[in-house]
């Protein structure tokens, strides 16, 4: 895998607690994106950064928040869990946001439900 | 709201046959456009970019791009059952690197 993980991997948790997702790189890439992915709507935008401290929001934002605090590591958190966050989460790197360097390397995923 | 179509399959293929997938999209802008490879439970993987209208090979897999229509085309020769899994095509949205994803064609190619 290129220099990028995820964590957890897998987690179960109540609704109505907050919950954080770590994605972190070793790659130095400047732009990084969550997104989540559930059956028939594919993946989602929730939130992207392109810089450190540069963050802003996608088409499914709502209910999430995210800090990009340095370059390495892009922290998704939901803020009060509901069931309908019951999703896969996949982070992705980019070098670019344009040209030959511009592609996608995603993260293995992380599992949420919500009970 | 801005959309990518892809139809969802499954797209059935015997082995050593074409498989044949197309992706239309909503943003005249769009200017970048992607295929991934997602299997099962696993993370999606870029198998092809392509930026100008007409054909990129790459090994098993052509890419055909025309804005004109709108549409982005994917060619997966000579199928093999491991190429059985979700494709996923991914057009730019906007600035800073943002991707809008279909839903994916899943292909299931049989011996």
């Amino acid at each position: 895998d290129a220099g990028i993980t995820q964590s957890p991997r897998h987690k179960v948790t109540e609704t109505g607690t907050p919950v954080t997702l770590r994605c972190h790189q070793t790659e130095n890439h400047r732009y990084m994106y969550w997104y989540r992915q559930d059956p028939g709507h594919g993946l989602r935008l929730i939130h992207y950064s392109y810089g450190v401290k540069d963050t802003d929001k996608g088409e499914v934002s709502d209910g999430y928040s995210v800090s990009r605090s340095k370059t390495e590591d892009f922290l998704l958190t939901l803020e009060s869990a509901t069931s309908s966050q019951t999703s896969v989460y996949f982070c992705a790197i980019s070098a670019s946001g344009t040209g030959d360097n511009y592609g996608y390397t995603f993260g293995s995923g992380t599992r949420l439900t919500v009970v | 709201q801005k959309e990518v179509e892809q139809n969802s399959g499954p797209l059935s293929v015997p082995e050593g046959a074409i498989a044949s997938l197309n992706c239309t999209y909503s943003d005249r802008g769009s200017q970048s456009f992607f295929w991934y490879r997602q299997y099962s439970g696993k993370s999606p993987e870029l198998i092809m970019s392509i930026y100008s209208n007409g054909d990129k090979e790459d090994g098993r897999f052509t890419a055909q791009l025309n804005k004109a229509s709108q549409y982005v085309s994917l060619l997966i020769r000579d199928s093999q059952p491991s190429d059985s899994a979700t494709y996923l095509c991914a057009v730019n949205q906007g600035s800073w690197g943002k991707l809008q994803f279909g839903a994916g064609t899943q292909v299931v190619v049989t011996p």
